[in-house]
């Protein structure tokens, strides 16, 4: 079976650097990937990652490793509109199963 | 502007109805998916497609049936309405490669 494991919140002050920690258990997997969801509304898509190694987006950076089965994403100059929950998801067998999300709470 | 639409953001069904949940991408996307999110598990998969007339069962099947007869369309059917069915389905998505998922804004269905 498929699973992921991420932490169910986080709570980081405003303008500070964050990690979300993703562990996954699938088989069949091609890529992870990050969503963000803010309360009321659909997911919408970050990053992916098929590959070791980081990508950049601007303020958000994911990493995956795929021989420790690990990803992360890294959100920086927190803003009170990063307040959301976040979803690492796998991509394997034509199928995308989601982790359960974290909750991100930003204090002022 | 890519979009997933749902036909409907709410609906109200009787224990026992069969209900119809409609899903129309127009990004020419092979794959379809339909989530359900519940407070604390996340979205879970119920159902996804990667292709016309293909379907192949998520995590959490039971009690749901879907068609897909055009590309652009994927619907997904309660049979017999449950109230362990309220909840809010989520239909998505993407190219064949998987990398990205694009949702439509949900539909939030109470059975009673």
């Amino acid at each position: 079976g498929q699973s992921l494991e991420q932490p169910s919140e986080v709570t980081a002050v405003e303008g500070a650097i964050v990690q979300i920690n993703c562990t996954y258990q699938t088989s069949g997997f091609y890529g992870l990937s990050w969503y963000q969801q803010h309360d009321g509304g659909a997911p919408t898509f970050l990053s992916y990652n098929a590959l070791d190694g980081l990508e950049e987006t601007g303020r958000f950076s994911s990493f995956l490793s795929r021989s420790d089965s690990y990803g992360y994403l890294l959100l920086q100059e927190l803003q009170m509109k990063d307040s959301a929950s976040y979803f690492c998801a796998v991509e394997g067998d034509d199928k995308i199963i989601f982790g359960k999300g974290t909750r991100l709470h930003i204090l002022p | 502007d890519v979009k997933v639409t749902q036909s409907s953001r709410y609906l109200v069904k009787r224990t026992g109805e069969k209900v119809f949940l409609e899903c129309v991408q127009d990004m020419d996307h092979e794959n379809m998916f339909w989530y359900r999110q519940d407070p604390g598990l996340g979205l879970r998969l119920i159902y996804f497609s990667y292709d016309v007339k293909m379907k192949e069962k998520g995590d959490i099947p039971e009690g749901y049936s879907v068609s897909r007869e055009k590309k652009e369309r994927f619907s997904l059917i309660l049979e017999s309405a449950s109230t362990n069915q309220t909840s809010m389905y989520l239909c998505a998505s993407s190219p064949r490669q998987n990398t990205e998922a694009f949702f439509g804004q949900g539909t939030r269905l109470t059975v009673v």
